[in-house]
């Protein structure tokens, strides 16, 4: 089982440039989220879906754009990169159960210079 | 709305030293609490987790137990190692479909 993988591992972008950030599970899970993780400051919610087809904002939610056409696949759109966007972002997955226990992948570190 | 609050690092200690690293709650209802570890370079993964009030979450020699008459969460572990040294974060589920995270304690453990 790979669990949840992410693609890239490392990308630097140009400010205005845009990007995907890959995320794919193989668990079967019906929700998926994105974080991005800037240093010392926990984890932000950027964007989450609930099963294909269905997405809804979290915490920070401008700048991204987010799909969900299957359920193993849940990519983030970078429009428009901006230095504020450098940060580590992390997809995750949940089956949806009680306790609601979330499975991380290993992470895109994004630089916008 | 809820919160999770958890002790600012960075935290270092000498192997085998015990470790406690608190985190306190506020959430309506019952909660289920998570402990989560991010090894250098790597995502998070589940440490330990516990569903209602006293129950007593446990992996790897840590451990934590759910008070609810102090909203409290504290993350322990009576002999630590070098290979412990990572951040520790503290993380509610209050129904919805998303996790509270805490900010995160660095922990350092030195041979």
């Amino acid at each position: 089982n790979a669990g949840v993988t992410q693609t890239p591992k490392f990308r630097i972008l140009k400010i205005g440039q845009s990007m995907t950030l890959q995320c794919t599970q193989d668990m079967n899970h019906n929700y998926m989220y994105w974080y991005r993780q800037d240093p010392g400051m926990g984890l932000k919610l950027i964007y989450y879906s609930v099963g294909a087809g269905i997405t809804d904002k979290g915490e920070v939610p401008n700048g991204y754009n987010v799909s969900r056409s299957t359920t193993e696949d849940f990519p983030l759109r970078l429009e428009l990169a901006a230095p504020s966007q450098t940060s580590v972002y992390f997809c995750a997955s949940s089956s949806g159960g009680r306790p609601d226990t979330q499975y991380f992948g290993p992470g895109t570190r994004l630089t916008v210079l | 709305g809820d919160s999770v609050t958890q002790m600012e690092g960075p935290v270092t200690l000498s192997e085998e030293a015990f470790l406690t690293i608190n985190c306190t709650y506020t959430a309506t209802g019952y909660p289920s609490l998570f402990w989560y570890v991010q090894y250098p370079g790597e995502g998070l993964q589940l440490l330990l987790k516990a569903t209602k009030a006293d129950d007593k979450g446990s992996n790897k020699g840590f451990e934590a137990t759910y008070r609810k008459e102090t909203t409290s969460f504290h993350l322990e572990k009576g002999s630590v190692q070098v290979s412990d040294s990572a951040v520790y974060f503290c993380a509610l589920n209050g129904g919805s479909e998303k996790l509270v995270f805490g900010k995160g304690t660095k922990l350092t453990v030195n041979p």
